[in-house]
């Protein structure tokens, strides 16, 4: 039974380019959320899909988006990048069972730097 | 929105040695789960405990729901056990996940 994979695991950019991270999530699961963390703090919620649409989404702003395909794998694309966009991302899969409150399993993330 | 703390923030522990870490969260919650977070950042489910009670070997955790508040109960403690740990909570109303800021344990050997 696979987990969550992400990919890649490390990326370095430059400022003001784009960057786009993939997701596939736990074999069965329909729901994918991503998130940002910042050295030395817990994870911060940029959003999540379900059905192929953001359900939900933090305090993150317009140059975050993403996407979900049919077979339940997702992209996180990040525009215009800054200094402080370095983070390690990551990215978790639940089953949603039409409620919300599924346990939440994590990749290994995919850790960006931007220089 | 939903606010979590957890403490203490660091704890330096001998091998062998017990211990406990809070989770104290602002609001009635639909989902908590226990991560810890391995020195190459991968995040470990340990406990997915909204209420109740859960042991796994020599780990246990316990959430009283009604007075808002988790511990994670940490046994005979081995270095492996080293790392961020952290609670996580999603509230009634669906929505975002939001982690606490973690408790860093260093068990020395």
């Amino acid at each position: 039974d696979a987990g969550v994979t992400q990919s890649p695991t490390h990326l370095i950019k430059t400022r003001g380019q784009q960057v786009t991270l993939r997701c596939s999530p736990k074999s069965g699961h329909d729901t994918v959320s991503w998130y940002q963390q910042a050295l030395g703090q817990g994870p911060q919620f940029i959003f999540q899909y379900y059905e192929e649409e953001e359900r939900q989404r933090g305090n993150f702003p317009d140059r975050f988006s993403g996407h979900q395909f049919p077979n339940y794998s997702s992209e996180l694309n990040v525009n215009a990048l800054l200094l402080g966009d370095s983070a390690l991302y990551l990215c978790a899969s639940s089953l949603d069972r039409g409620r919300r409150g599924g346990t939440q399993y994590f990749g290994p993330g995919t850790r960006l730097t931007v220089l | 929105g939903i606010q979590v703390e957890q403490s203490p923030p660091d704890l330096i522990l001998q091998e062998g040695a017990n211990s406990t870490l809070r989770c104290n969260f602002s609001d009635s919650v639909n989902n908590l789960q226990w991560f810890h977070q391995n020195p190459w950042g991968q995040l470990i489910n340990l406990f997915y405990i909204p209420s109740g009670t859960k042991q796994n070997g020599r780990l246990s955790a316990t959430t009283v729901a009604t007075e808002r508040y988790s511990l994670l109960y940490i046994s005979s403690s081995q270095t492996t056990d080293s790392g961020v740990y952290f609670c996580a909570v999603e509230d009634n109303y669906g929505q975002n996940f939001v982690f606490g800021p973690g408790t860093r344990l260093s068990v020395l050997p």
